[in-house]
C-alpha cells in the first residue's frame, strides 16, 4: 500500500524558514516524480512545485526563489525547503506521487498533508 | 498563465444526476483530470486522462472533454460524494486547478 506521510509543519515568523518533509512507502520512490500542492485556509488547491526522478524541478511563479523541492531516493523522501516565507504561505501543504517518471500527468496518491502557519 | 473555471456549487438530490464543468481556453487539447476533496482529509483521484477512473473509484463517476468545457459527472449521487472537486490540467511545466466545485447532496 502505498503511503505518503508529510512532516515538518509549524507557525513560523514572516521572513522565516521550514522544511517540510514527506516520508512515503510501499513504492519504488526512484522511479516517480512527485509534487508538493498547498490549500491555503478557505482557499482551493494549488499546485506548488513538481520534481522528476532525476531532480529536475518546477515551480509555480508565486514560490519561485523561495521553496525549494529536493529528493533523497535512498531515503525514499521528498523535501520542500521554505525560506524567505510570508502570510500568503500559509497553508496545508500536501504531498502527492505522479504515476511516472514525468511531471506532465496527474496525482494517483497523496498524503493527509501538514500545516504552515506564518505569522508573528 | 491558463486558468480554469468552475462553478462555485452544485446541488444535486441523493440518487439523481450532478455534472461538474471545467471551463479552459481550448481545454479539449488538454488532458484533464479530476480530483475529489473532503474536509480535512487527502484530496483522492476519482478521473484522469479524461475519462479514465483509477481502481476502486465508482463507476457512478465519469468524465468527457471537448471544446473549451471539460466535465464531471456523478450518476447516482450519494450522501458521500459531498465534498470538494477540482479539475487539473499541466501548461508549459506548470500545475494548473481549477477554482474548485462544492457539491452538496440534499
Amino acid at each position: 500500500e502505498v503511503q505518503l506521510l508529510e512532516s515538518g509543519g509549524g507557525l513560523v515568523q514572516p521572513g522565516g524558514s521550514l522544511r517540510l518533509s514527506c516520508a512515503t512507502s510501499g513504492l519504488t520512490f526512484s522511479n516517480f516524480a512527485m509534487a508538493w500542492v498547498r490549500q491555503a485556509p478557505g482557499k482551493g488547491l494549488e499546485w506548488v512545485s513538481s520534481i522528476s526522478p532525476n531532480g529536475d524541478t518546477y515551480y509555480a511563479d508565486s514560490v519561485r526563489g523561495r521553496l525549494t523541492v529536493s529528493r533523497d531516493n535512498s531515503k525514499h523522501t521528498l523535501y520542500l525547503q521554505m525560506n524567505s516565507l510570508r502570510a500568503d504561505d500559509t497553508a496545508i501543504y500536501y504531498c502527492a506521487k505522479d504515476p511516472y517518471d514525468y511531471v506532465d500527468s496527474y496525482f494517483d496518491y497523496w498524503g493527509q498533508g501538514t500545516l504552515v502557519t506564518v505569522s508573528s | 498563465s491558463y486558468e480554469l473555471t468552475q462553478p462555485l456549487s452544485v446541488s444535486v438530490a441523493l440518487g439523481q444526476t450532478a455534472k461538474i464543468t471545467c471551463g479552459g481556453d481550448n481545454i479539449g487539447s488538454r488532458n484533464v483530470h479530476w480530483y475529489q476533496h473532503r474536509p480535512g482529509q487527502a484530496p483522492v483521484l476519482v478521473i484522469y486522462r479524461d475519462r479514465n477512473r483509477p481502481s476502486g473509484i465508482p463507476e457512478r463517476f465519469s468524465g468527457s472533454n471537448s471544446g473549451n468545457t471539460a466535465a464531471l459527472t456523478i450518476s447516482r449521487a450519494q450522501a458521500g460524494d459531498e465534498a470538494d472537486y477540482y479539475c487539473q490540467v499541466w501548461d508549459y511545466n506548470s500545475g494548473v486547478f481549477g477554482t474548485g466545485t462544492k457539491v452538496t447532496v440534499l
